[in-house]
């Protein structure tokens, strides 16, 4: 069965400082995508970043990078300088080898302070 | 030139009513999905059609119909709505391509409220 867990429901962090976003998977799938989105208050989903379970290197965008490690099936998520607009829900997501369904994990919820 | 577009934005009703929410996409995706959103923010799948066909069906009682009319279209019909379906509504489409990240972009999402 596949699994994402996102143990941070809140988070606060400062303005210009850089926080990281936990997020762990289970999946037997040999090969699987991970994915974060983040939803303002204003409700849409954005899709921020991706992560090929074969890819060697981690995925980066701009100021967002993901810092994957398959064996401890984490895929975390690091905002770098971040910007009092970084303040909405983060979620984390998978998708498995065989099936185009996403799972997602119960968010993590960020506050940027000035 | 919205990529993934959904009416209507915010739809309040009775309980007992049937509506329909609609969604487009330009993005010449050939997968589509519905996902529903509830007050706690958990995201879960609800169907899933590909060109048309209908490929992920999870456990969502049956007053729920999608329907998909071409690969740019999908609709979701409720019937007989219970207060347990408010929620928010989501829309999303990818690409299913051999080699391609598979990213899902979503819609601005419907809020349903069910009184």
């Amino acid at each position: 069965a596949q699994k994402i867990t996102q143990t941070q429901p809140g988070m606060f962090v400062q303005e210009k400082e850089a926080v990281t976003l936990d997020c762990t998977y289970d999946t037997s799938d040999p090969s699987y995508g991970l994915f974060w989105y983040k939803q303002p208050s204003s409700g849409e989903m954005i899709f921020l970043i991706y992560q090929g379970s074969y890819d060697q290197q981690n995925a980066t965008e701009g100021r967002y990078s993901l810092n994957f490690q398959k064996a401890r099936k984490s895929a975390n998520l690091v905002i770098s300088a971040s910007q009092l607009g970084d303040s909405a829900m983060y979620f984390c997501a998978m998708r498995g080898t065989y099936f185009n369904k996403f799972y997602f994990g119960s968010g993590t919820k960020l506050n940027v302070k000035p | 030139d919205t990529a993934v577009s959904q009416t209507p934005k915010y739809l309040v009703t009775q309980m007992g009513n049937d509506k329909s929410i609609k969604c487009e996409q330009n993005l010449g995706h050939d997968t589509m999905y519905w996902y529903k959103q509830d007050s706690k923010k958990f995201l879960k799948i609800m169907f899933s059609y590909n060109n048309k066909e209908l490929i992920i069906n999870e456990t969502v009682p049956n007053r729920f119909s999608p329907k998909s009319p071409d690969k740019a279209h999908l609709n979701l019909h409720i019937n007989s709505l219970e207060l347990g379906d408010s929620a928010v509504y989501f829309c999303a489409s990818s690409q299913e391509l051999v080699g391609s990240s598979y990213e899902q972009y979503f819609g601005p999402g419907t809020r349903l409220t069910v009184t």
